[in-house]
């Protein structure tokens, strides 16, 4: 079974901290997402990776950066958090040339306050 | 306009109803079609998927493309409680397009 993790469930941070997100696969896949989930907005991508120290922005990358060293792993930064970034963080992976199946972490649900 | 409409609901039904979630679109791109399901606090999780237009069954799932009109839908027949879910259609071309999700609740 593929799997795929993400290092924390719920996290509570104030606002202007620095904020690493962390996401690892087991399965050797290339492409790596991170999506952030709003409710009535659904799935909204940040980022993504091709391959390892690859990365292309998503549809909303403002105030966020990544980092991919690993193959295996994929993390989301936030500089400095603010309140409007307090949601459902999604990671996903998928296997290059995969036209239809991501496979998605558990989320981590962040609170900026 | 967006690129993936879903109605939020929530729909709520009976136990043992016919449901049926849609999705329209706008980029006549799209090719792979897909739902995933997503429990409470947990990813979504891909449920079907249909290349172009047509039909797709799966034992109490049936999920339906027509691009001539950019609507795909997903029928779920004798729905049951563990049915209760968010259901996001999602396509893709270039790019990776999720709708908002519905959300389902069967009632025992």
């Amino acid at each position: 079974d593929v799997k795929v993790t993400q290092s924390s469930r719920y996290l509570v941070k104030r606002t202007g901290e620095k904020v690493f997100l962390e996401c690892v696969q087991d399965m050797d896949h290339e492409n790596m997402f991170w999506y952030r989930q709003d409710p009535g907005l659904g799935l909204r991508l940040i980022y993504f990776s091709y391959d390892v120290k690859m990365k292309e922005k998503g549809d909303i990358p403002e105030g966020y950066s990544v980092s991919r060293e690993k193959k295996e792993r994929f993390s989301l930064i936030l500089e400095s958090a603010s309140t409007n970034q307090t949601s459902m963080y999604l990671c996903a992976s998928r296997v290059q040339g995969g036209s239809y199946e991501q496979y998605f972490g558990p989320g981590t649900r962040l609170t900026v306050t | 306009q967006k690129e993936v409409e879903q109605d939020p609901g929530p729909l709520s039904v009976p136990e043992g109803a016919i449901v049926s979630l849609n999705c329209t679109y706008s980029n006549s791109a799209f090719q792979y079609f897909m739902w995933y399901r997503q429990y409470s606090r947990k990813g979504p999780e891909l449920l079907m998927y249909t290349y172009s237009s047509g039909n797709k069954e799966d034992g109490r799932f049936t999920a339906q493309v027509d691009k001539s009109s950019k609507y795909i839908s997903l029928f779920i027949r004798d729905s049951q409680p563990s049915d209760s879910a968010t259901y996001l259609c999602a396509m893709t071309g270039q790019n990776f397009v999720f709708g908002p999700g519905t959300r389902l609740s069967v009632l025992p």
